[in-house]
């Protein structure tokens, strides 16, 4: 089944320990983002790759990194997560170039809460 | 700045009856407009989406509309029916990059 899969679905952390989100498409797409989800404000891009090795900022990066080894794989890092963080996080993927025609296929969420 | 505005959080409609959900947008370089569909505890689905050189897309129950002049989209459903409850999102591109709104909740009765 094509799919994003993202890891874990729930986070409680506190302030400073640095994690990571997993993030993992089997469908050959180039082109990965991730988002986070907060009410009142949609969905905020943070960091997007067009490809492996090939990383951008988002709208809101502050806080965060990424990384782009494989073309499967793209983690979101925390290196010091603090409560400002605390938000639903959505990991997309497509195919460069159609993602605006035919949509990104999204993971299930992760939603981290930073004590 | 908020390229992409949702006005409406919440719209509440009643079953077979038409839904329609409005977003406007303030960049003239977007040159795609989607809608997504999420229900809780899962991500964003694609519904359907629009090119900017047309002003009607339709797909089953399901069609948007595009008014470049005044910067407008919209999505009607109809009929309107109990599982399509979920919130909506409208988002646009340039390219690849998708810029969304803040959502609406749309909540179909029986």
């Amino acid at each position: 089944e094509a799919q994003v899969t993202q890891n874990p679905r729930y986070l409680i952390t506190v302030t400073g320990k640095k994690l990571t989100v997993t993030c993992s498409q089997n469908m050959n797409h180039e082109y990965m983002s991730w988002y986070r989800q907060d009410p009142g404000l949609g969905l905020r891009q943070i960091y997007y790759s067009m490809n492996v090795e090939v990383t951008d900022k988002g709208d809101v990066p502050e806080g965060y990194k990424v990384s782009r080894k494989e073309k499967r794989n793209f983690p979101l890092i925390l290196e010091s997560p603090s409560p400002n963080q605390t938000s639903l996080y959505f990991c997309a993927s497509s195919f460069t170039g159609q993602g605006a025609r035919y949509g990104y296929t999204f993971g299930s969420g992760t939603r981290l809460t930073v004590v | 700045d908020q390229q992409v505005k949702q006005n409406s959080p919440s719209l509440s409609v009643q079953e077979g009856r038409i839904s329609i959900l409005n977003c406007d947008y303030t960049n003239s370089m977007f040159d795609y407009f989607l809608w997504y569909k999420k229900y809780p505890a899962e991500g964003p689905t694609f519904l359907i989406s629009i090119s900017s050189i047309k002003d009607k897309n339709e797909d089953g129950r399901f069609t948007v509309f595009l008014n470049k002049s005044a910067k407008h989209l919209s999505l009607h459903i109809v009929p309107s029916q109990p599982g399509d409850s979920a919130v909506y999102f409208c988002a646009a591109a340039p390219g690849s990059r998708l810029t969304f709104g803040e959502g609406t909740q749309l909540t179909v009765n029986p």
